[in-house]
């Protein structure tokens, strides 16, 4: 079993919609969860960080954290053609982060 | 400021040399870390240093992979022999000593013909 999954993408929505990524992950003692954007060619950027149950809202991007559940999602609202990039969910192991293998997501101008 | 550099950006070399890759972490950051990202395939964890602790090698695929962190804040990356599955983007990144928040560079994609 992966330590870190995300929904299979690619995940294709129109201009203005919301998009949902989905993650969950393995180890029950994990307390740092994140999210990062990597547009094609171009390295890791994180956009999210949540550490605590229930919703983190940072302009147009949500991250909600399900500790019970070993669930983190990431909703992106108002869609845009420059949110089209690969979003990795990453959750610490220790020290280090486990990454998804990540959800590639297209904005449909 | 300024974020995480790497150099070289681009690294093409033949099968069998030696090759150093090298990071400069964002400053203040203690811990650094090394990636490695191929092709389709997820970020795989290398290395890690923080402080002047004995650095994590737990990652490192194979005795021809090496690393060391100087004076607490560039790490150089060496890879002896390489073969030509050595081929990827080496990712670095650095945080702060009391976070998880890694903050990447723009990596290093070497290429072993």
């Amino acid at each position: 079993q992966k330590e870190v999954e995300q929904n299979s993408g690619p995940l294709s929505v129109p201009e203005g919609a919301i998009a949902s990524l989905n993650c969950t992950y393995s180890d029950r003692v994990s307390q740092s969860f994140f999210w990062y954007r990597q547009y094609s060619g171009k390295s890791p950027e994180l956009i999210m960080s949540i550490y605590s149950n229930g919703d983190k809202e940072d302009g147009r991007f949500t991250a909600q954290l399900n500790k019970a559940s070993q669930y983190v999602s990431l909703l992106i609202r108002d869609s845009q053609p420059s949110d089209s990039a690969t979003y990795l969910c990453a959750v610490n192991s220790d020290y280090k982060l486990s990454f998804g293998a990540g959800t590639t997501v297209t904005v449909r101008a | 400021g300024a974020g995480v550099s790497q150099s070289p950006s681009n690294k093409v070399t033949e099968k069998g040399k030696d090759v150093e890759l090298r990071c400069d972490p964002i400053s203040g950051h203690t811990a650094l870390y090394w990636y490695r990202q191929s092709l389709g395939q997820g970020l795989e964890f290398l290395i890690y240093f923080q402080g002047n602790s004995a650095p994590d090698k737990s990652g490192l695929p194979s005795d021809r992979f090496s690393a060391e962190r100087t004076g607490g804040s560039v790490s150089t990356l060496t890879i002896q022999r390489t073969q030509q599955e050595d081929s990827a983007v080496y990712l670095c990144a650095s945080s702060r000593g009391d976070s998880y928040e890694q903050y990447f560079g723009p990596g290093t994609r070497l290429t072993v013909t």
